[in-house]
């Protein structure tokens, strides 16, 4: 069964940096692709970022100048960082997995997603 | 351009069948993936590619397309199918993953 869980704070302040973490299961960092989506209070559903399975990156461009994704082998675990946050920010963030032979860009696992709140 | 436009609101009577459709340039040249979201839940990939379906969903939902729009339609809707359904796929350059803006589905 596969998990996927985030993990971080859920209340930052304006012009702050979010730090999520998703742990996935072990030994399957190598092996798949890892996906953060978010999602406002309320609307729909928005691609932030890909790593990839050779530890390569790709951004949504809307977000890329604020937007990085690392991984921690030793920790069976990815991150995101998103800098200079304001209240458009505030949203439920998703870790999903994409299988790495994918050629439909297809998500089949999601975390249950944290809402992250920025606020003063 | 690379947005995908779906019907904000879509209902459907109990046991009928219903299409949800997906309209987007990109869809001329990639499939997309749909996801199901019932409310307080993550969503949930339903059917992705040409007419595949992750292992656990019914074979009553099925995906296909159509020039530059991708559908899923539900045959003999289930009260537990009324959910928010997202289409996603590559956009027209082909190295990012966009979503539609959501369907909401109410079965009647």
């Amino acid at each position: 069964h596969v998990q996927l869980q985030e993990s971080g704070p859920t209340l930052v302040k304006p012009s702050g940096t979010l730090s999520l973490t998703c742990t996935v299961s072990a030994d399957s960092l190598n092996t798949f692709h890892w996906n953060w989506v978010r999602q406002a209070p309320g609307k729909g559903l928005e691609w932030i970022g890909c790593l990839y399975d050779n530890a390569k990156t790709n951004y949504n461009p809307s977000l890329q100048s604020r937007v990085t994704i690392s991984r921690d082998t030793s920790r069976d675990s990815f991150s995101l960082r998103l800098t200079s946050l304001t209240a458009a920010d505030t949203a439920i963030y998703y870790c999903a997995r994409e299988p790495r032979n994918s050629s439909d860009w297809e998500l089949d696992s999601w975390g249950r997603g944290i809402l992250v709140t920025v606020s003063s | 351009s690379s947005k995908l436009t779906q019907d904000p609101v879509v209902s459907v009577a109990l046991g009928q069948t219903v299409r949800i459709t997906c309209q987007g340039d990109s869809l001329r040249t990639y499939y997309a993936s749909w996801y199901q979201q019932r409310p307080g839940q993550a969503p949930l990939l339903v059917a992705y590619g040409r007419n595949k379906r992750p292992s656990g969903i019914p074979d009553r939902l099925s995906g296909s397309f159509s020039g530059n729009t991708a559908s899923l339609t539900i045959a003999g809707a289930q009260a537990e199918d009324e959910a928010d359904y997202y289409c996603g796929s590559r956009d027209t350059s082909g190295n990012h993953l966009v979503f539609g803006a959501g369907t909401k589905l109410t079965v009647l």
